[in-house]
């Protein structure tokens, strides 16, 4: 099993409605969990950190669940400028030096 | 706000053709990193510096060297350029290695080595 695993997609999606999509990880220890938002041809940017069950932020919700292991990200009402690439990022333990990044989850918001 | 900045933004080198790709942060980060992003795999690390003065390496090193100049700049260095190194590569800065702490980006250099 890969480290980390994402679904490439492409998730195409109209405009305003939810979509969800998950990540898998194997390394049970790992306590925290990012996700990362990049666009076309751009650095990866942070969108939200999970320590716990879960985080909420606006119209974007993660999710943990450590029994099954994965993480999940929820985005409801979506706009076109949620067109991105979604990475997962899951640190093996330590620091920076010990993160795995998902080969990312790619969303269309079609109008 | 500059954040993180990397030079070039575009490269293109012929096989065995060195070169160095420059990194500058000035948020006053202690912790310097080098990833490379390639179609169907995640951001890997390829050296990283946890504080001025250390360097490491990481997940792909071969072929790369790395100098921390100070503690602003990070600066990643192609010896003899080789096809499989035809990536986007990423310099990242953050103010402590820890994963507690947000990882910065640079805007990314996009090499192709014919």
């Amino acid at each position: 099993r890969k480290e980390v695993e994402q679904d490439p997609g492409p998730f195409n999606v109209p405009e305003g409605a939810t979509v969800a999509f998950n990540c898998t990880y194997s390394n049970s220890a790992s306590q925290s969990f990012f996700w990362y938002r990049q666009d076309c041809r751009k650095e990866p940017k942070l969108l939200m950190s999970v320590y716990s069950s879960g985080n909420e932020d606006g119209r974007f919700t993660a999710q943990l669940n450590r029994a099954s292991q994965y993480i999940s990200l929820l985005i409801r009402d979506s706009k076109l400028s949620d067109s991105a690439t979604y990475l997962c990022v899951v640190p093996r333990s330590g620091g920076y030096q010990k993160v795995t990044f998902g080969t990312g989850t790619k969303l269309q918001v079609i109008p | 706000n500059a954040g993180v900045t990397q030079t070039p933004k575009f490269q293109v080198l012929k096989t065995g053709q060195s070169m160095t790709l420059q990194c500058a942060q000035d948020m006053n980060h202690n912790s310097m990193y080098w990833y490379r992003q390639d179609p169907g795999m995640g951001l890997r690390l390829i050296y990283y510096s946890a504080s001025e003065g250390t360097t490491d390496k990481g997940e792909v090193p071969n072929g790369y060297n790395v100098s921390r100049l100070n503690k602003r700049e990070f600066s990643l260095r192609l010896e003899s350029a080789a096809p499989s190194q035809t990536s986007v590569y990423f310099c990242a800065s953050s103010a402590a290695s820890a994963t507690n702490e947000k990882l910065f980006f640079g805007s990314g250099t996009q090499l192709s080595v014919l």
